[in-house]
């Protein structure tokens, strides 16, 4: 099966530094990369994703870029906010269609953004 | 709408004591999963129902059973809970069509068993 590496697995900056957050898989059928946010003692919510067909996608402060020979994945925040602290969890899906739409996550990264 | 709702929010059991977990969601989502959290070890998929009718083993299934009781609801059953099963429990839902990927989670359940 799938197995996702995520590094690191802390992370603190500055207010106004950019963070990144790697990922490795394992599955060269994976083609479905999502990134989940989850704040202390609330629920893990979508923030960004991004599919193989495409190598990098922006949305606002933050990015997410896909290499697919190396099989990994990264996500990057710029200009961080407190607000921004938090878990970060990767994941990946084979996504190839019928009831194969599991994911698989990292084991998060906690992100804390000193103000 | 609500989105995915849990029932209960806080359980504690005793080793050997049974429970079911219930979850629902109303945005007519055909695939349900379960996910367990546990500190250093991200969310761990349980079961999932792909659509109304299949039910699915997960990474971590043992000791869990599921139900996949309509289109709405998907339960999950610990028939002789474990301290090892002190976790917290997500529900999550989607409707897994091109463009459509995202996962909707619940607000959790934290279990503890002594």
């Amino acid at each position: 099966g799938e197995n996702v590496e995520q590094h690191p697995s802390t992370l603190s900056v500055q207010e106004g530094d950019s963070a990144v957050i790697k990922c490795t898989y394992s599955d060269s059928a994976s083609n479905y990369f999502p990134w989940y946010k989850q704040e202390l003692g609330k629920r893990p919510q979508l923030i960004i994703d991004i599919r193989s067909n495409v190598g990098e996608k922006k949305d606002q402060r933050i990015a997410v870029t896909l290499n697919k020979t190396a099989k990994h994945f990264s996500l990057h925040i710029t200009e961080t906010q407190p607000e921004d602290s938090a878990v970060y969890f990767c994941a990946a899906s084979p996504n190839s269609g019928g009831s194969n739409y599991k994911l698989t996550f990292g084991k998060g990264t906690l992100l804390t953004v000193n103000p | 709408n609500a989105g995915v709702t849990q029932t209960p929010k806080f359980q504690v059991l005793k080793t050997g004591q049974s429970m079911t977990l219930q979850c629902a969601q109303d945005m007519n989502h055909n695939s349900m999963y379960w996910y367990r959290q546990d500190p250093g070890m991200g969310l761990r998929l349980i079961y999932y129902s792909a659509s109304e009718g299949t039910t699915d083993k997960g990474e971590v299934p043992n000791g869990y059973n599921v139900s996949r009781l309509n289109k709405r609801e998907f339960s999950l059953r610990l028939e002789s809970a474990a301290p090892s099963q002190t976790s917290v429990y997500f529900c999550a839902s989607s409707e897994p069509e091109p463009g459509r990927y995202e996962q909707y989670f619940g607000p959790g359940t934290r279990l503890t068993v002594t």
